[in-house]
């Protein structure tokens, strides 16, 4: 696509409930991050992917969230049992490869109640 | 862990005046990134530089790696620049695909 595209844009969720969040990144790049960004506060690394391994998941803030690619085009970033706390506008990016120029999307909006 | 320190919070210029923001790092580094975040919430990439100067349009980005600092240069400024200015650069030890992003700048542009 001419972009990167992400999906849903916006998502009210109970407290407790999985959520799924969907990135399809630009066509031909190799590299797709996942951010986020809770009202009011700076961007945080999630994780990025080369390829559909994930070399680095260090920001990943506990083993309720969860990420996956594959066939090297859609990310799926998976929040089990939501807190309100995770409320945030998540964002993905892709790039041609790690260390090029980065593309984001418009982002998610999650809001949890 | 590398620090990143943005200077400053929140400026406001005329139409017209010549903006600088400023960057420091606490540590080497491979690339730095400058972005663009818009009041609406969208994030485009201004740069990406290891060493010198880059220019596009009337914004120019430096940095100084002996001095861990970079800049971001904003000639002319309109009031369309009114977004919040990010510098970002890999944690120390890090991979290449991981950043830690600064507080950003706040810039607004009056007419």
């Amino acid at each position: 696509g001419a972009g990167v595209s992400q999906s849903p844009s916006n998502k009210v969720t109970e407290k407790g409930k999985d959520v799924e969040l969907r990135c399809d990144p630009i066509s031909g790049h190799t590299a797709l991050y996942w951010y986020r960004q809770r009202l009011g506060q700076g961007l945080e690394f999630l994780i990025y992917f080369q390829g559909n391994s994930a070399p680095d998941k260090s920001g990943l803030p506990s083993d309720r969230f969860s990420a996956e690619r594959t066939g090297e085009s859609v990310s799926t970033l998976t929040i089990q049992r939501t807190q309100q706390e995770d409320s945030a506008v998540y964002l993905c990016a892709s790039s041609l490869g790690v260390g090029n120029t980065i593309y984001f999307g418009e982002g998610s909006w999650l809001t949890v109640v | 862990k590398n620090e990143v320190e943005q200077s400053p919070q929140n400026l406001t210029a005329q139409e017209g005046e010549f903006i600088t923001i400023n960057c420091s790092y606490s540590v080497g580094i491979s690339a730095l990134h400058w972005l663009q975040q818009h009041p609406g919430g969208g994030i485009v990439s201004l740069f990406m530089l290891s060493s010198g100067k880059k220019k596009h349009g009337r914004l120019i980005a430096t940095i100084n790696i002996q001095e861990k600092h970079s800049s971001l240069h904003i000639t002319a400024s309109h009031p369309r620049d009114s977004a919040v200015y990010i510098c970002a650069v890999p944690p120390y030890g890090g991979s290449q695909g991981n950043l830690i992003f600064g507080k950003g700048t706040k810039l607004s542009v009056k007419p």
